[in-house]
């Protein structure tokens, strides 16, 4: 089955400032590489994906690339606001067409 | 998200005690999931079911079972609970799109067991 390692756990950054969180996942045959965020009180809410055939996608100041070859996917936020603070998830679909979850980045802006 | 709701909220329970959480959906979708989320963990699936008539477990479904009612109702029962059953829990539709999909979920039922 799908492996999925996400990092780093927790992260801190100052207002402004651009976060980048790495997952990482072993079944080679999934294609769809989502980015869920929760926050407090709720539940997960997509906020970005990516399909295999592309690299890179953006949405105003979040972004997902992919590297198939390294199984890897990062998400990347700049001009980081309050708002932002939340737990994010990496979820890729793997063959059975489940969504395998990462452990989660709780990601911190200080004003 | 308010298309898809999840009863009761807040759930305290005694060990050995039969529960029953409840989740509905007004999307349409045919796609409908059970997770449990416990701190550092993420989200692990529990059951799910693609139609009506289509019952799969997942990752953790030992003293779990479901009940698939309708397209838009799928409930989760604790047959024994216990005290490490103590967990969020989250009930998800979704409708695939050919190259992926998007789950959506309700707010979450708090479940803890003494």
């Amino acid at each position: 089955g799908e492996n999925v390692e996400q990092h780093p756990s927790t992260l801190s950054v100052q207002e402004g400032d651009s976060a980048v969180i790495k997952c990482t996942y072993s079944d080679s045959a999934s294609n769809y590489f989502p980015w869920y965020k929760q926050e407090l009180g709720k539940g997960p809410q997509l906020i970005i994906d990516i399909r295999s055939n592309v690299g890179e996608k953006k949405d105003q100041r979040i972004a997902v690339t992919l590297n198939k070859t390294a199984k890897h996917f990062s998400l990347h936020i700049t001009e980081t606001q309050p708002e932002d603070s939340a737990v994010y998830f990496c979820a890729p679909l793997d063959s059975s067409y489940k969504l395998i979850f990462g452990s989660g980045t709780r990601l911190l802006v200080r004003p | 998200d308010a298309d898809v709701t999840q009863t009761p909220r807040n759930r305290i329970t005694k060990t050995g005690k039969r529960i029953m959480l409840e989740c509905s959906q007004t999307k349409g979708h045919d796609r409908m999931y059970w997770y449990r989320q416990d701190p550092g963990l993420g989200l692990r699936l529990i059951y799910y079911s693609f139609d009506v008539k289509d019952i799969n477990k997942g990752e953790i479904s030992d003293g779990y079972s479901v009940s698939r009612q309708a397209q838009a109702k799928f409930s989760l029962s604790l047959e024994s609970a216990i005290p490490n059953q103590t967990a969020l829990y989250f009930c998800a539709t979704s409708e695939p799109t050919g190259q992926g999909e998007t789950q959506y979920f309700g707010p979450g039922t708090r479940l803890l067991v003494l």
